[in-house]
């Protein structure tokens, strides 16, 4: 079975500074795939950023990019001048590449932006 | 415009009743699954299914119950048999892998609040 860790329950930052969230995880498969969701307070849960684990390059989507270590199992999401909207509970997820496509998610860090 | 629609947003219940949570979506997507989350526990999977007419437990499966008779509709039956059901429940959604560049990725409904009084 797959297990997601997210060790940072909370973390608070300067507005425009720049923030790295920590994410491992443990598996025994080889291919698969690691999302970052992000859910404000509404509760809407809305994906930040995916990286494919056959994929070397860190995806990176505007302000939001990921440090993927495979070997290390590890996956951080750094936000880069955060701003008020980025305050949410961040949420580190798993899904195997094939057969069941069940997506495992860690217990999640809530960020907090300070103007 | 696309989505997923959860009702309803909120809900109460009296201990010993069933209740029934609709996940309804129009994306064509073939996979549903439905998630609890609780304070400090993240998500945790109930029930996901495929394809129609059938569905898999999930990691927290007992005391509830879902059906998948049309690709559209995912509803979770909350049994008296689940021992504490208050909780925010999320639906979600995706198109099956290697689909296409969005496989693999869910689409989360707005979520119903569940409330046992």
């Amino acid at each position: 079975a797959q297990t997601v860790t997210q060790s940072q329950p909370e973390m608070s930052v300067q507005e425009a500074e720049t923030v790295t969230l920590s994410c491992t995880y443990d598996t025994s498969e080889n291919n698969y795939y690691l999302f970052w969701y992000k859910q404000p307070p509404s509760r809407q849960m809305i994906l930040v950023i995916r990286q494919e684990a056959y994929k070397q390059q860190n995806a990176t989507e505007n302000r939001f990019s990921v440090n993927f270590q495979k070997a290390a199992k590890s996956f951080s999401l750094k936000i880069s001048d955060s701003q008020l909207g980025d305050t949410a509970m961040y949420f580190c997820a798993f899904m195997k590449a094939f057969g069941n496509e069940k997506l495992t998610f860690g217990t999640g860090t809530r960020l907090t932006i300070i103007p | 415009d696309g989505g997923i629609t959860q009702s309803p947003k909120y809900l109460f219940r009296k201990e010993g009743q069933n209740v029934t949570l609709s996940c309804e979506q129009n994306l064509n997507h073939d996979a549903m699954y439905w998630y609890r989350q609780d304070p400090g526990q993240g998500l945790r999977l109930i029930y996901y299914s495929q394809i129609v007419n059938d569905f898999q437990k999930g990691d927290i499966a007992e005391g509830y119950s879902v059906s998948r008779e049309k690709k559209e509709s995912f509803p979770l039956t909350v049994t008296s048999a689940q021992k504490n059901p208050t909780a925010f429940y999320l639906c979600a959604s995706s198109i099956r892998t290697g689909a296409s560049s969005g496989a693999n990725v869910l689409t989360f409904g707005a979520g119903s609040r569940l409330t046992v009084l």
